[in-house]
């Protein structure tokens, strides 16, 4: 069975600071895929970033860049130059190939302070 | 494209009230799934569907059916309501091809159980 696991329910950042979300995930198949997705107060899910397992490099969208730890299992999203629209909530998540379901973490609400 | 549309938007139910939250894409997608939106858990699937005539459980089925009788849509069925079915609702779609397919998601149904 698949789980990911997000350590931090709260985050805060000044605006343009850095910030880094954590996330841990568990699966013992070797095709998988890890997204990240952000729900404003609107509660729209927007993929924010993913990244294929298989792919060593790590993802990068404009501000958002991920650090992907295959050994470690580790994937964590880095907001650069943070923005006051960055503030919601950003869930973690992970679908394996097989069975195509896609399984959340439990989400971190970023606050970014003016 | 109107994506995927979810209806209601809002509903209050009484105890053991029957009722189903409709879900359709025009998007052509295989893959279908539900999921609930409980604070601190994340979202959770509840059912999926692989295509038409196929559907599947998740990790929270019990309580709810579902159906995909054609592919355009998905609609999910509460038998008898009970206080703790009180979530928020997100219907998703997207292609089967792979797991690496971006998951596209409906606004919402935020149901209330009394």
């Amino acid at each position: 069975a698949q789980t990911v696991t997000q350590s931090q329910p709260e985050m805060s950042v000044q605006e343009a600071e850095t910030v880094t979300l954590s996330c841990t995930y568990d699966t013992s198949e070797s095709d998988y895929y890890l997204f990240w997705y952000k729900q404003p107060p609107s509660r729209q899910m927007i993929l924010v970033i993913r990244q294929e397992a298989y792919k060593q490099q790590n993802a990068t969208e404009n501000r958002f860049s991920v650090n992907f730890q295959k050994a470690a299992k580790s994937f964590s999203l880095k907001i650069s130059d943070s923005q006051l629209g960055d503030a919601a909530m950003y869930f973690c998540a992970c679908r394996v190939g097989a069975t195509n379901k896609l399984i959340f973490g439990t989400g971190t609400l970023l606050a970014v302070q003016p | 494209n109107a994506g995927v549309t979810q209806t209601p938007k809002f509903q209050v139910l009484k105890t053991g009230q029957s009722m189903t939250l409709q879900c359709a894409q025009d998007m052509n997608h295989e893959y279908m799934s539900w999921y609930r939106q409980d604070p601190g858990m994340g979202l959770r699937l509840i059912h999926y569907s692989v295509g038409a005539g196929i559907t599947d459980q998740g990790e929270v089925p019990n309580g709810y059916n579902v159906s995909r009788s054609t592919t355009e849509d998905f609609p999910l069925r509460l038998l008898s309501a009970a206080p703790s079915q009180t979530s928020v609702y997100f219907c998703a779609s997207s292609y089967r091809r792979g797991g690496g397919e971006t998951q596209y998601f409906g606004p919402g149904t935020r149901l209330l159980v009394l």
